[in-house]
């Protein structure tokens, strides 16, 4: 069964680094997701992803975060300038339409550690 | 704002027990409606979902979950638990206005003892 992956499953850096988190989405896929869950926290939206182009974003999305989909396969989150608050696990999600009712697919999550 | 609210963070059960986890939310207009669970070291996974037709849904692993309009609630349920269910169950809301933006609960932690 096809599933969506991510790299690295843990991210450590300092305060102040860029990072990029990356994702290959289910190939079929034509939106994609970023959600982030901090340490006993809830699951929060952050953005998606359609046709290269944010199509809906969170409050948390700031200036400070970016997607990108570099190539056929694979789709970035870059955090330019990472904080402590930072710290979270990051999921990735596609879906294969853009539907509410559709279902999306997630990664298994990478940890990023900000220090 | 929507918000989802499932009430028990922690739940304990023996095998062959009945399972039943809440879910409210607050949101007044059309919802779609999912229960992901994570199984320890994995990534979420569909259990099941609702959209609209029968409030009765079934998913897989033997979970139902049933939407009930006036009490804005999507509880899931088992009639006899295995310790294979162990996991975290999240219950989330897309409002039919918002995209496909997924709001997730809290998740509860159902740890099936043997």
């Amino acid at each position: 069964e096809p599933e969506v992956t991510q790299t690295p499953s843990h991210q450590v850096t300092q305060m102040g680094q860029e990072v990029i988190l990356r994702c290959v989405p289910i190939s079929n896929h034509l939106y994609f997701y970023w959600y982030r869950q901090i340490l006993g926290q809830k699951v929060e939206f952050l953005v998606s992803f359609y046709n290269n182009e944010i199509s809906e974003k969170s409050e948390i999305f700031d200036d400070q975060f970016s997607v990108e989909r570099p190539d056929g396969s694979n789709f970035t989150l870059k955090i330019r300038s990472t904080k402590l608050e930072d710290s979270a696990m990051y999921f990735c999600a596609s879906s294969e339409l853009g539907q509410g009712i559709d279902t999306q697919y997630f990664g298994p999550g990478t940890r990023l550690t900000v220090l | 704002a929507q918000s989802v609210s499932q009430h028990n963070h922690h739940v304990i059960l023996s095998e062959a027990a009945s399972l039943e986890l809440g879910c409210n939310y607050s949101y007044g207009g059309t919802v779609n409606l999912f229960w992901y669970v994570q199984y320890p070291g994995q990534h979420l996974q569909l259990l099941l979902k609702y959209f609209s037709g029968d409030p009765l849904v079934k998913g897989i692993k033997g979970f139902e979950a049933e939407f009930i309009k006036s009490k804005f609630s999507f509880n899931l349920r088992k009639p006899s638990v295995q310790w294979s269910d162990t996991a975290e169950y999240f219950c989330a809301v897309n409002a039919g206005n918002a995209g496909n933006m997924l709001t997730f609960g809290g998740g509860t932690r159902l740890m099936v003892k043997p």
